[in-house]
């Protein structure tokens, strides 16, 4: 079975400063890994992800995750906050694909705040 | 492209009643899922539908939920008994084929269960 852990349930950084969200996970099989924002009272919106390509992956607004398979990690980061990026974030992995499943398994995020 | 479609919004309604969620998702969308998102937490897939089958219901508790896409376009996920626990937000997201890098979600409905 697939799982991930997010490190860090609220995580502060003062605006400009650099945002390093923590996700690490579990997979019986080569993983696809996903970073989703939600901002209040909206949907889920898909940051960037990992799909056995390169392993730094370049997202939306200025963010980026790098895969490192010997750390089973798959962390957010971004080199300058921004009061904007104030938003609940969620690490997720695919499911193994057995049968055709691919529904995500989702962390239990981290509420990024941005202090000014 | 109008996005994942879903009604209601908001509801409230008393424990052992009975409560249903709409879905629809973008034309010509084939696979469907429904994810319960409880205060706090990430989102739990409850059910994949590919057209209109079942994919992988593994974690729908299948005592009091069930779901159905019966023409492989819109779905309803159904809750009877409703119990506490139940309260979260509902969402639906769909995609093109099996491609979860273009899996759209919709706006959720919150379920309130007193």
């Amino acid at each position: 079975a697939q799982s991930v852990t997010q490190l860090g349930s609220h995580v502060s950084v003062s605006e400009g400063a650099l945002v390093l969200l923590r996700c690490n996970y579990s997979s019986s099989v080569p993983p696809y890994l996903f970073w989703y924002v939600q901002y209040p009272n909206q949907g889920l919106q898909l940051l960037l992800k990992y799909t056995s390509a390169a392993t730094l992956v370049k997202g939306i607004n200025g963010f980026e995750a790098e895969f490192k398979k010997s750390e089973t990690s798959f962390h957010l980061t971004k080199p300058s906050a921004h009061m904007s990026d104030a938003a609940e974030y969620f690490c997720a992995v695919r499911a193994s694909g057995v049968g055709g499943a691919d529904g995500l398994t989702f962390g239990k995020g981290t509420h990024l705040i941005i202090q000014p | 492209e109008a996005g994942v479609a879903q009604s209601p919004r908001y509801k409230i309604i008393e424990k052992r009643q009975s409560v249903a969620f709409w879905c629809n998702p973008i034309s010509g969308h084939a696979t469907l899922y429904w994810y319960q998102q409880i205060l706090g937490q990430g989102p739990k897939l409850l059910i994949q539908f590919q057209n209109n089958g079942v994919v992988d219901d593994s974690q729908l508790p299948k005592d009091r939920f069930s779901a159905e896409r019966l023409k492989g376009v819109d779905s309803t996920l159904k809750i009877q008994p409703a119990k506490l626990e139940d309260s979260a937000v509902y969402l639906c997201a769909s995609s093109l084929s099996r491609d979860l890098q273009k899996l759209y979600f919709g706006p959720g409905t919150r379920l309130t269960v007193t």
